[in-house]
């Protein structure tokens, strides 16, 4: 079994601010991790993704995340945010099928 | 654009009702899936297809029928929904299925059952 949590539910702040989506999960296989973005009346579209090698990964329009398997972690963040990067973020695990968290709501306020 | 459409984009159907949705893939991808996106509720898996075969049906009561008749088309015919079954329903695809695909999704359908 494997499960996914995001521990904000919403996360507000300031245009030019650093930000940092936090992602816990747990299993009993071996995963690849992912964090997916949707925007308003849109679908999911993929950001990043961990599937081996470096734990530090790059992803779309500035963003990185950080595998920690000791604390079993995958939390997402960009060093400066834009408005546009308001939107509703997804972190997943994928085990023998994909589980997706709860989801952080960003929103980037002027 | 993700290469990856449904229609119709909105859905107002009664309970009695049979409708269908539907959704293409353009990225000659050979897996295709069907999630529900409820408010406050993580996407829940609903069908999985690789190569037009279901391989995946998550305890997805009967009201909801999926239909793939080829790699690139992905239906859900629905029947005698329930109130709480209003929700955003996403298509994805990928190349294959198997662990760490990446999926890629259409805008959804945001259906309400009245």
């Amino acid at each position: 079994a494997q499960s996914v949590t995001q521990l904000d539910s919403q996360v507000p702040v300031f245009e030019e601010a650093p930000v940092e989506l936090r992602c816990n999960y747990s299993s009993s296989v071996s995963v690849y991790l992912f964090w997916y973005v949707q925007y308003p009346n849109q679908g999911l579209q993929l950001l990043l993704k961990y599937l081996s090698g470096s734990t530090l990964v790059k992803g779309i329009n500035g963003f990185e995340a950080e595998f920690n398997k000791s604390q079993t972690s995958f939390h997402l963040r960009k060093p400066s945010v834009h408005i546009s990067d308001t939107a509703e973020y997804f972190c997943a695990v994928d085990g023998n099928m994909l589980t997706f968290g709860g989801g952080t709501r960003l929103m980037v306020k002027p | 654009e993700t290469g990856v459409t449904q229609t119709p984009r909105h859905l107002v159907m009664g309970m009695t009702n049979k409708k269908s949705l539907k959704c293409e893939q353009h990225l000659g991808h050979n897996a295709m899936y069907w999630y529900k996106q409820s408010a406050k509720k993580p996407l829940e898996l609903m069908f999985v297809y690789s190569l037009e075969e279901r391989v995946e049906n998550n305890s997805v009561p009967s009201r909801f029928s999926p239909e793939c008749p080829n790699s690139s088309h992905l239906f859900l015919h629905l029947h005698t929904l329930q109130p709480e079954d209003s929700a955003l329903y996403l298509c994805a695809s990928s190349h294959q299925t198997g662990k760490g695909e990446t999926q890629y999704f259409g805008p959804g359908t945001r259906l309400l059952v009245l």
